[in-house]
């Protein structure tokens, strides 16, 4: 069946380091990839999304682009603040309007 | 007001009690799901409904029942609670339309059973 791996956390990095977070799928056809963002005591937001092979994603100075040929999502950003101290979830929907698929989750933690 | 409201936020209940979880939206969605979350386990999906007639299992619905009341309430049921079931719940909408694959979360519900 479907499913989405991503890097085990947590990431701990200091204020103004590069982050990547490491996702990868296994679907047949051609989902849609998501990233996902939960900050502490609060729900998901979206944070960016990519629905065909390529496309890249972006928001808040995060970016992921969509790799068919690996099967890959890799969450990056070029220079973290404490505020993006959360847990990132990558997920796949295969079909629009159904349900996602979640990884794990990896939990970030940036320090001043 | 936020779109997707769920209530209670928190609740302690003890086994074998039946609990309700609600969750109302404003978004006019006609989509929504429930998933819990567990530590290291991401979100897992329990039920989803395309519209009020439409009721579907999904990855681990047993033990857990579903209510579609109106376009913008969905209600989840635990027939008797177990302390496994002890789990951060989250509702979910989406729309059909121009991002169709993308859903909206409520804040969720702590549930912990005794």
């Amino acid at each position: 069946g479907d499913s989405v791996t991503q890097m085990e956390g947590p990431v701990t990095l200091s204020e103004e380091a590069f982050l990547t977070i490491n996702c990868t799928y296994t679907a047949t056809g051609y989902p849609s990839l998501f990233w996902y963002v939960q900050y502490p005591g609060e729900g998901l937001q979206l944070l960016l999304k990519a629905t065909k092979a390529d496309d890249k994603g972006s928001n808040k100075g995060f970016e992921a682009t969509y790799r068919k040929e690996t099967t890959s999502f890799h969450l990056e950003k070029g220079s973290v603040q404490v505020s993006d101290s959360a847990v990132y979830f990558c997920a796949l929907s295969r079909q629009a309007g159904t349900a996602l698929i979640f990884g794990k989750g990896t939990t970030l933690s940036v320090s001043s | 007001d936020a779109d997707v409201t769920q209530t209670p936020r928190n609740r302690i209940t003890k086994t074998g009690k039946r609990i309700m979880l609600e969750c109302s939206q404003t978004k006019g969605h006609d989509r929504m799901y429930w998933y819990r979350q567990d530590p290291g386990l991401g979100l897992r999906l329990i039920y989803y409904s395309f519209d009020v007639k439409d009721i579907n299992k999904g990855e681990i619905s047993d033990g857990y029942s579903v209510s579609r009341q109106a376009q913008a309430k969905f209600s989840l049921s635990l027939e008797s609670a177990i302390p496994n079931q002890t789990a951060l719940y989250f509702c979910a909408t989406s729309g059909i339309g121009r991002s169709p694959n993308e859903q909206f979360f409520g804040p969720g519900t702590r549930l912990t059973v005794l």
